[in-house]
């Protein structure tokens, strides 16, 4: 059972936007820095947010990344239904001293 | 561009040791900014990190796993690779390995791991 927990699922329409939070606590989140990752059906995960709120090269602005206290939240706007997928949240928990993803969560575009 | 591939037996018995490797192509696995890692992820399950190596040999594990675990690295070859002992049905999985960045900040901890390679499957069946 993972130390960060997500809602199991979201789902919403395209062209809305989503939130997604992951929640710890002052071990992990509190006092290290979060990443996101995409993972596509059937495929590997895919770096989206580092740092808190960082895109790599070629993440478009729809995808964004906060973090206040011990929970962070990934926010997708302009949904579209290539953003189906699986999304992991991931930090370093610094008591039990190694890296923690997140349970996943299922966003669907209805 | 920075790839990373998986290899080794799609299917291992229990009891005895799964093994993979990661070929790093593109960049020097030697380089001193990037530290290198293996994920697993258990069929229709979350992802779990299973260890981290540095060029120099520095290793960390998930201490869950740290007294099956082996992280190993070939600078000559590119290459590093996984060896987990005494495998059962519960290792069953696909692999991943990836480049991970690690910083410190202060008190606080930077990591992030990308890119990742494909995955392998590793079934484990008698």
């Amino acid at each position: 059972q993972s130390v960060l927990t997500q809602p199991p699922s979201i789902s919403a329409a395209p062209g809305q936007k989503v939130t997604i939070s992951c929640s710890g606590s002052s071990s992990n989140i509190g006092n290290n820095y979060v990443s996101w990752y995409q993972q596509l059906p059937g495929t590997a995960p895919k770096l989206l947010i580092y740092d808190n709120n960082k895109r790599p090269s070629g993440i478009p602005d729809r995808f964004s990344g906060s973090k206040s206290g011990t929970s962070a939240t990934l926010g997708i706007t302009g949904l579209q239904t290539g953003d189906e997928a699986d999304y992991y949240c991931e930090t370093w928990d610094s008591s039990l001293s190694f890296y923690v993803f997140g349970t996943g969560t299922k966003v669907t575009v209805l | 561009q920075l790839q990373l591939q998986e290899s080794g037996p799609g299917l291992v018995k229990p009891s005895e040791t799964l093994s993979l490797t990661c070929t790093v192509s593109g960049a020097s696995i030697s380089s001193a900014n990037y530290h290198w890692g293996w994920i697993r992820q258990p069929p229709e399950k979350g992802l779990e990190w299973i260890g981290t190596i540095y060029y120099s040999g520095s290793t960390y594990y998930n201490p869950s796993l740290k007294s099956r675990v082996t992280v190993s690295i070939d600078t000559s070859k590119n290459q590093f690779s996984l060896k987990l002992t005494s495998v059962t049905a519960a290792d069953t999985a696909v692999y991943y390995c990836a480049r991970q960045i690690i910083m410190i900040r202060g008190d606080s901890i930077f990591n992030w791991f990308d890119p990742w390679g494909e995955g392998t499957l590793v079934t484990v069946s008698s």
